[in-house]
């Protein structure tokens, strides 16, 4: 199993510019999330998803979207990019029985100038 | 859920056990203790929880006092690669977010 995968691992954009970071799983998990991290920070959660067609908001989720058509992939949409959105993003998985068990992505590394 | 409080910074030398203490003194009968660890430049990783027993597994063991207002992780062989930050999370099974705080920073020296 490869587990939780995340693409791209690095990424400069330009303020205002919109991207999508693509994150996959193949351990038929339901639940998937998306967190980002700042610099010496901890995670906060941007958004969560708990099945196929099923979203909702985290802590942090201005500025970004997700949307999840599939069991196995859950992207996040960046519209009108900003500094403030700096960030390494991690991606995570579970399954529903053990959810708090999470399996993390490596992370993409955005920065935005 | 609970608050939790850590030690900002740890170190141990390599082959001795690390035990990495956590306070959780508001800590509710429902919620459990949970501990991740964030090795440089990777995303987390689940290494272990529990409500009110001890626990083991393959890579640490769960302490946690009987009053449960504390805990203690322990990895009883600390090699190189346990050097990280170690997140200590107090959670109930109800909700979908897990708090990260500030947690540990481990550094295992030779």
């Amino acid at each position: 199993n490869a587990g939780v995968t995340q693409t791209p691992k690095f990424r400069i954009l330009k303020i205002g510019q919109s991207m999508t970071l693509q994150c996959a799983q193949d351990m038929n998990h339901n639940y998937m999330y998306w967190y980002r991290q700042d610099p010496g920070m901890g995670l906060k959660l941007i958004y969560y998803s708990v099945g196929a067609g099923i979203t909702d908001k985290g802590e942090v989720p201005n500025g970004y979207n997700v949307s999840r058509s599939t069991t196995e992939d859950f992207p996040l949409r960046l519209e009108l990019a900003a500094p403030s959105q700096t960030s390494v993003y991690f991606c995570a998985s579970s399954s529903s029985d053990r959810a708090d068990e999470q399996f993390f992505g490596p992370g993409t590394r955005l920065t935005v100038l | 859920d609970a608050k939790t409080t850590q030690p900002p910074s740890m170190d141990c030398a390599e082959g001795r056990a690390a035990n990495l203490p956590c306070n959780h003194s508001t800590i509710s009968g429902n919620e459990y203790v949970y501990w991740y660890r964030q090795i440089h430049s990777q995303g987390p990783q689940y290494i272990i929880h529990g409500l009110k027993n001890n626990e083991t597994n393959e890579m640490a063991s769960l302490i946690i006092t009987e009053d449960r207002k504390s805990s203690t992780l322990i990895l009883p062989h600390a090699t190189l690669r346990d050097t990280a930050v170690y997140y200590c999370i107090v959670k109930s099974r109800a909700g979908n977010m897990l708090t990260f705080g500030g947690g540990t920073r481990l550094m295992v020296k030779p």
